[in-house]
């Protein structure tokens, strides 16, 4: 059972445009999103997060914005650059008291950006 | 600045070899955690620890087993290393709500 799903592999985009990383969740319950960047032979890292009280959380040249009533969340990169080509992860934290601050990850897209 | 260290960069075993995984944090967190990526897949959960000497199964905890016996250090063993447990693994700590912070993970081989 796959509650958060991110259905696109990858995506392939010009550096200066934007980029749009989506995804998908089931369980009602998650209240909070967190986005997370891998560069291979690295550790993810967090980039941003978004609380479901909000529609929209910018830092920078990122922007994730989320629609409750979709259950869909996005990251938008503007402008791109080929230094963001990576896997981007979103993930929720499980719900309840004894999630444990455990995290229900996507299966990650592959973002390449080119010069 | 925060730290997740992982004992190797890259590992090499065969068959049937018992395996030691090390990840240290120090940041005092309480929770810490074990992934494996795996292209498609994602990062899957292996065990967590949310205290010492404190553990629970994952998503996919078979042919696994941990030790926590210091709030900063979480081993992850595999008692009879197979081919399909070749994959990268992830270390992660955390505090009781929020976001993890990762090592920057062992890319194990079995042979």
């Amino acid at each position: 059972d796959q509650q958060v799903k991110q259905n696109s592999p990858s995506l392939s985009v010009q550096e200066g445009r934007i980029s749009i990383l989506n995804c998908d969740y089931t369980n009602s319950m998650f209240d909070y999103f967190l986005w997370y960047k891998k560069y291979p032979a690295e550790g993810p890292t967090f980039l941003i997060s978004i609380s479901s009280i909000k529609d929209k959380n910018e830092d920078g040249r990122f922007t994730v914005f989320l629609n409750k009533s979709a259950k869909h969340l996005s990251l938008h990169i503007v402008p791109s650059q080929p230094g963001d080509s990576a896997v981007y992860f979103c993930a929720a934290p499980n719900a309840g008291g004894t999630s444990h601050g455990k995290l229900t990850f996507g299966q990650g897209t592959i973002l390449t950006v080119h010069p | 600045d925060v730290k997740v260290t992982q004992s190797s960069r890259y590992l090499v075993k065969r068959t049937g070899e018992k395996v030691f995984l090390e990840c240290v944090q120090d940041m005092d967190h309480e929770n810490m955690f074990w992934y494996r990526q795996d292209p498609g897949l994602g990062l899957r959960l292996i065990y967590f620890s949310y205290d010492v000497k404190m553990k629970e199964k994952g998503d996919i905890p078979e042919g696994y087993s941990v030790s926590r016996e210091k709030k900063e250090r979480f081993s992850l063993i595999l008692e009879s290393a197979s081919t399909n447990q070749t994959s990268m693994y992830l270390c992660a700590s955390s505090p009781p709500w929020g976001e993890q912070f990762f090592g920057p993970g062992t890319r194990l081989t079995v042979l």
